[in-house]
């Protein structure tokens, strides 16, 4: 079955101490996206990837990081979370950047930063 | 500056009755329209999009939209709304060159189903 899967669907954490949320799709796709939910926010890019070894900032990165090694994996790191990121997190894939391929996204990770 | 407006925070409606949640966008050229559902506990998941053409597009799960250039507006509708509906509705504004990377989300319209 084509899905994204994220791991894990809900993590409570203390500030300071470094997480990685993984995200992983089967689907051959080159683009990987991290999104954050908040109410009210709605959904604002983290980071994303057109491809292995490429990365690039979305629209609200502080804080976070990522890596693309392999093309079915792309992880997000916080490396010293802090109560402000607390939210939901969504994994996102596509076959390609251009025309506007369907994003698939994972059922989400929430997390909780005390 | 491209911006996409959904103006109903949240909606109510009754099992069967019909729908129209509604989406207005601001951009300058021919946008690239979609509406995204995410059920409860689940991903986001495209319903249907518009690119060019009818401006009339039937998606998946008996949802259609319809393209406004006049009014700037892609409105969703379903004629009769099933209780597996009820659901977060979002949706989203692309421009030129096509880019996932750059869509731009409205903040979602919360759909409440009653019995």
């Amino acid at each position: 079955e084509a899905q994204v899967t994220q791991n894990p669907r809900y993590l409570i954490t203390v500030t300071g101490k470094k997480l990685t949320v993984t995200c992983s799709q089967n689907m051959n796709h080159e683009y990987m996206s991290w999104y954050r939910q908040d109410p009210g926010l709605g959904l604002r890019q983290i980071y994303y990837s057109m491809n292995v070894e490429v990365t690039d900032k979305g629209d609200v990165p502080e804080g976070y990081k990522v890596s693309r090694k392999e093309k079915r994996n792309f992880p997000l790191i916080l490396e010293s979370p802090s109560p402000n990121q607390t939210s939901l997190y969504f994994c996102a894939s596509s076959l390609g950047d251009r025309d506007f391929s369907p994003l698939h996204f994972g059922n989400g990770t929430r997390l909780t930063v005390t | 500056a491209q911006s996409v407006t959904q103006p109903d925070i949240h909606i109510t409606v009754s099992e069967g009755a019909s729908l129209e949640l509604r989406c207005n966008y601001s951009y300058g050229a021919t946008p690239y329209l979609f509406w995204y559902v995410q059920s409860p506990g689940q991903g986001l998941q495209l319903l249907l999009k518009y690119f060019s053409g009818d401006t009339l597009v039937q998606g998946i799960k008996g949802f259609e939209a319809e393209f406004k250039r006049s009014q700037s507006s892609f409105n969703l509708r379903k004629p009769s709304v099933h209780w597996s509906d009820a659901a977060e509705y979002f949706c989203a504004v692309g421009g030129e060159g096509g880019n996932n990377r750059k869509l731009i989300w409205g903040l979602g319209t919360s759909l409440a189903v009653n019995p």
